[in-house]
């Protein structure tokens, strides 16, 4: 199994403010999903990043892959207090459509 | 549209009784999975199925059994349950193919006692 790891777990800013969230692996993904998750409900899709070097621009959101596959960051501008949730990123493997999924970070937006 | 659909949503069992986790899609999706959820540690795949017939173990696929016997419902039985099963469990389906988006279910929050 490929392993992925997200950082920060935790993160509470205040509305306005710009934030990253990391997804790091030592393995090469075929894609990079970015998912956004609600208390009580399943995770749903953000983006997908399928190219090196792709990046996706989603409103307020900038979603990377890097160049070599192995690596995303998220990236929020001016964050609200709506934007509050669990993010997630999933790295789909080269052998199939397996899903890896990273730890989660815990988004706070305070107003 | 229904999309994934997960029953129950909450489930209390004791300690070595055996259960059945529901999970239907109605998209015609070829790929299937169920994953755990406990805090800190993302979602975890226990069992996934390519298509009607075929199922193969996750990450974590022991005391769980699956079936994949239709395209629009995969099962996840615990044959016997154990406390170090409570958490939350997610059904998804996609269609296959590279890059795909994964639907989720609503999730099934279990507790073993």
């Amino acid at each position: 199994t490929q392993l992925l790891e997200q950082s920060p777990q935790f993160l509470s800013i205040q509305e306005g403010e710009n934030l990253t969230v990391y997804c790091n692996s030592s393995s090469v993904f075929s894609s990079l999903q970015w998912y956004r998750q609600e208390p009580g409900e399943g995770p749903v899709l953000l983006v997908t990043v399928v190219t090196g070097g792709e990046v996706k621009k989603l409103k307020r959101l900038t979603f990377q892959f890097g160049d070599a596959r192995k690596d995303s960051s998220l990236h929020i501008t001016a964050a609200q207090p709506g934007d509050t949730g669990l993010y997630l990123c999933a790295g789909e493997e080269t052998s199939g459509s397996r899903l890896t999924f990273g730890e989660g970070t815990q988004l706070t937006v305070n107003p | 549209n229904a999309g994934v659909t997960q029953t129950p949503k909450f489930q209390v069992l004791k300690t070595g009784q055996s259960m059945t986790l529901q999970c239907a899609q109605d998209m015609n999706h070829e790929y299937m999975s169920w994953y755990r959820q406990d805090p800190g540690m993302g979602l975890r795949l226990i069992h996934y199925s390519v298509g009607a017939g075929i199922t193969d173990q996750g990450e974590v696929p022991n005391g769980y059994n699956v079936s994949r016997s239709t395209t629009e419902d995969f099962p996840l039985r615990l044959l016997s349950a154990a406390p170090s099963q409570t958490s939350v469990y997610f059904c998804a389906s996609s269609l296959a193919g590279a890059g795909t988006e994964a639907f989720f279910g609503q999730g099934t929050r279990l507790t073993v006692v």
